[in-house]
This record gives structure tokens, C-alpha cells and sequence, in this order.
């Protein structure tokens, strides 16, 4: 598994983007990246995934640098319900299906 | 659609009881995952099941702790007997395609366990 690095903690205002950097230098080329974020008090949430090309959903947009040794997660316009912690992953190409969670960026999105 | 069920959502304890967490997962799915999570060591993979049958329990963390899954709709996590540094949130969590990427995994509520 790639070992990913997030910043502890970040603060961003509401109605604005929020930006979640995550470096995984180590990523191999068929490596997914991954995002879940957690609201308090509940079971971790599945945002996003990519692997070479940008990505978008409902919930947010994922830019993978042309290397893949960092991607940023997009929340394009931050609402209160968007603080949570997010995890970046990189599971691995071992096809073994798990993720293991580092200790995430804590986004509080402030009014 | 019903997602991950787990149960009880909470439990209090006396030290040296069994304690039985139980899950439901999300049917059709045939990854099954166990997480721990404690503000000192964050969220903990247990152990993994792959058809029922356990792949990977390597974080279960001592002989105290053991899990099962007789059929495709349940599995248990049991700890006997508990001690107080067993209180954390227990989190079940399934997946639709196992060892496939990308999976993507559903987790439940949790169980958040306390011993006292």
C-alpha cells in the first residue's frame, strides 16, 4: 500500500472551496486513490476514487497531478455539514480489497 | 435500501464479560470488514471476510477477540473477556467486489462499546 500524507487540520469558510491535498509519492501505476470522509459520530463515507484522470461526482471533484504522486480533493462550495474528517487512501494493487486508514485532514467549514 | 446494520449501537460492560457485536451486511455484498476506532490509535482494520471465509485477521489485536461469519448475511465479533481498554467504536463495513478495485465500502453506524 501507498503510504499517503495529509495535513492535520483545515479550516475553510462556508460557501467556498475547500482544497484536500494528499501526497502518495510511493503510489504504483495501477494504484486507485481513494477519499472517505467521517461526520462525527458516524461510519466513515465514500466520496471519490481515481486513478490517472480527474474525476467528478455529486459530492466533489478528485485532481490527480500528471505524476500521481498527489491528488486534491474539491468540495466546491463548503457547507457546516461538510466538516468531517477525510482520508485519502491508496489501498494497493494486491487486489485484496481492504482499505487501511490513516489519520485524515479534519476539514471544519466555519460560517 | 437498508445499508450495513450493525447492533447493539451501544453497550456498557462490566470488565471480564463477553461482549457480542453483531453486523448485517449489505446484501449481495461479499466482502465483509471489522474496524475498531479509538481517538489514539484512529481506525483499525480487525479482520476481513471474502465469501464467509476470514482473509486477512492479522489486526485483531489478542486471542480475546474472535470473529465469525456462518452465512452471507451476518457475522459477529466477540471479545471475551473485555477489558477497559477494549472501549472504542466498533465499525462493520461491506463491499460488493472483493479484491477488484476499485471497491468501494459501506460502513455501518457503529457499536460504541464501554467497559467499565
Amino acid at each position: 500500500d501507498a503510504k499517503t500524507t495529509q495535513p492535520t487540520s483545515m479550516d475553510c469558510a462556508e460557501g467556498r472551496a475547500a482544497n484536500l491535498p494528499c501526497n502518495h509519492s510511493t503510489i504504483s501505476g495501477n494504484e486507485y486513490v481513494y477519499w472517505y470522509r467521517q461526520i462525527h459520530s458516524q461510519g466513515p463515507q465514500y466520496i471519490i476514487h481515481g486513478l490517472k484522470n480527474n474525476e467528478t461526482n455529486e459530492m466533489a471533484s478528485l485532481i490527480i497531478t500528471e505524476d500521481r504522486k498527489s491528488s486534491t480533493l474539491i468540495l466546491p462550495h463548503a457547507t457546516l455539514r461538510d466538516t468531517a474528517v477525510y482520508y485519502c487512501i491508496a489501498p494497493g494493487s494486491s487486489n485484496t480489497g481492504k482499505l487501511i486508514f490513516g489519520q485524515g485532514t479534519t476539514l471544519q467549514v466555519k460560517p | 435500501d437498508a445499508g450495513v446494520i450493525q447492533s447493539p449501537r451501544h453497550e456498557v460492560t462490566e470488565m471480564g464479560q463477553e461482549v457480542t457485536l453483531r453486523c448485517k451486511p449489505i446484501s449481495g455484498h461479499n466482502s465483509l470488514f471489522w474496524y475498531r476506532q479509538t481517538m489514539m490509535r484512529g481506525l483499525e482494520l480487525l479482520i476481513y471476510f471474502n465469501n464467509n471465509v476470514p482473509i486477512d485477521d492479522s489486526g485483531m489485536p489478542e486471542d480475546r477477540f474472535s470473529a465469525k461469519m456462518p452465512n452471507a448475511s451476518f457475522s459477529t465479533l466477540k471479545i471475551q473477556p473485555s477489558e477497559p481498554r477494549d472501549s472504542a467504536v466498533y465499525f462493520c463495513a461491506s463491499s460488493t467486489r472483493p479484491g477488484q478495485p476499485p471497491d468501494t465500502i459501506y460502513f455501518g453506524e457503529g457499536s460504541w462499546l464501554t467497559v467499565v
